[in-house]
């Protein structure tokens, strides 16, 4: 069974900070997907990211996947409290994109 | 409506009762999942169906869950004798094959 570890699992921090948030696996995955989560919706899809060392950017977010293919990262810059919700990662299992594997999550609170 | 419907949003029940949990795709969508959430966890995946294939229930994590689609539309994911670590927010998934995935706001299902 492929695991993925996220960390940190709480994040609180003052807008106009900077954070990173880590998705770990000692597996190899043909994708990896980013989500965000807020309370009482489904999670809604931020990137999927495909080639190892990609690096993809959204407006204030900036994802990377590992060289391997194995990690993967989130940078948000300037953290505003609309960015607050939960950050999963999700990984694919070779050519497939149904099966996914997902992480526990980091909580983030971006306070006023 | 535009996006995956769900229903109920939330369902109470006692342990040992039977449970059945609603999913309306989005139209067209020819893909559709289960995955469960629970607290401090990450999704779990349960159940995909594709088309008319046969559907991957590798997920399911005991006999007492089944589910079905009715004409590659509709899904019903159920629960016989429900037990408290079945409690759990039960999220649906539809898309295009291979494509990304959009999610509903899942069920909350409490056991009591």
């Amino acid at each position: 069974t492929q695991l993925l570890e996220q960390s940190p699992q709480f994040l609180s921090i003052q807008e106009g900070e900077n954070l990173t948030v880590y998705c770990n696996s000692s597996s190899v995955f043909s994708s990896l997907q980013w989500y965000r989560q807020e309370p009482g919706e489904g999670p809604v899809l931020l990137v999927t990211v495909v080639t190892g060392g990609e690096v993809k950017k959204l407006k204030r977010l900036t994802f990377q996947f590992g060289d391997a293919r194995k990690d993967s990262s989130l940078h948000i810059t300037a953290a505003q409290p609309g960015d607050t919700g939960l950050y999963l990662c999700a990984g694919a299992e070779g050519g497939s994109n149904y099966k996914l594997t997902f992480g526990k999550g980091t909580l983030l609170t971006v306070n006023p | 409506g535009a996006g995956v419907s769900q229903s109920p949003s939330n369902k109470v029940t006692e342990k040992g009762k039977d449970v059945e949990l609603r999913c309306d795709p989005i139209s067209g969508h020819t893909a559709l999942y289960w995955y469960r959430q629970s607290l401090g966890q990450g999704l779990e995946f349960l159940i995909y169906f594709q088309g008319n294939s046969a559907p991957d229930k590798s997920g399911l994590p005991s006999d007492r869950f089944s589910a079905e689609r009715t004409g590659g539309s509709v899904s019903t994911l159920t629960i016989q004798r429900t037990q408290q670590e079945d409690s759990a927010v039960y999220l649906c998934a539809s898309s295009s094959p291979e494509v990304q995935l959009f999610f509903g706001s899942g069920t909350q299902l409490s056991v009591l």
